[in-house]
């Protein structure tokens, strides 16, 4: 069974840091790979999404990266705003069963002014 | 503009009390599904759905009810709810294979 992991389960950060978030899974055995970012009491918002052929994404300030047989992929983010302060979530859906996708539990990061 | 809307968004009911949350969305996907979201315990898939008529189990089936007779409505039933289904439910859907999820902006369900 899947399993993925979200370390640290919390952060803060001063603003203008660069930051990495980390997620790590057991079965690297996966279609692709999607980070969500998720605000109090808020539906997620789709953040970046790897295929499981890629290496990285980018959108912005915004970086993240896969390695599949390790099992890992980071969330990295440039000069970090009060605006990111948010929960982050990484989820990875597998080969065998497209419908299905495994969450990790987040980690919630804040950007202090 | 593509969303995904759930209704309703608060929901207070008593234990046994019928219920039905829905979702549409309006992006034609063939995927949808629904999760709900605990502390400590993260997101975890309720029912999915691949198409119209489709349908199989998520990871948390037990006490929950889903039908895809349209393409862009995806309702979860509840039919005798209990307590430990209170909860912050989602529904997501998206295009068949590799693609980014969309989701809706929560429903938040207390069953005293």
């Amino acid at each position: 069974k899947q399993e993925v992991t979200q370390i640290p389960a919390a952060l803060s950060v001063p603003e203008g840091e660069n930051l990495v978030l980390n997620c790590s899974f057991t079965d690297s055995a996966i279609y692709n790979l999607q980070w969500f970012r998720q605000d109090p009491g808020k539906g997620l918002t789709s953040l970046l999404l790897i295929q499981s052929s890629q290496r990285e994404q980018t959108s912005g300030r915004l970086n993240a990266s896969l390695d599949k047989s390790s099992g890992r992929s980071t969330l990295y983010i440039a000069a970090s705003q009060p605006g990111d302060s948010a929960t982050y979530l990484c989820a990875v859906r597998p080969n065998t069963n497209a419908g299905k996708s495994t969450f990790g539990d987040g980690t919630t990061l804040t950007v202090k002014p | 503009e593509a969303q995904v809307t759930q209704n309703p968004r608060y929901l207070i009911t008593v234990t046994g009390k019928k219920l039905t949350v829905t979702c549409s969305q309006n992006m034609n996907h063939e995927y949808m599904s629904w999760y709900r979201q605990d502390p400590g315990l993260g997101l975890r898939q309720i029912y999915y759905s691949m198409n119209v008529e489709v349908t199989d189990k998520g990871d948390v089936p037990e006490g929950y009810k889903v039908s895809r007779k349209e393409k862009r409505n995806f309702p979860l039933i509840l039919e005798s709810p209990s307590p430990n289904q209170t909860s912050l439910y989602f529904c997501a859907s998206r295009y068949p294979g590799g693609t980014e999820a969309f989701f809706g902006q929560g429903t938040r369900l207390t069953v005293v």
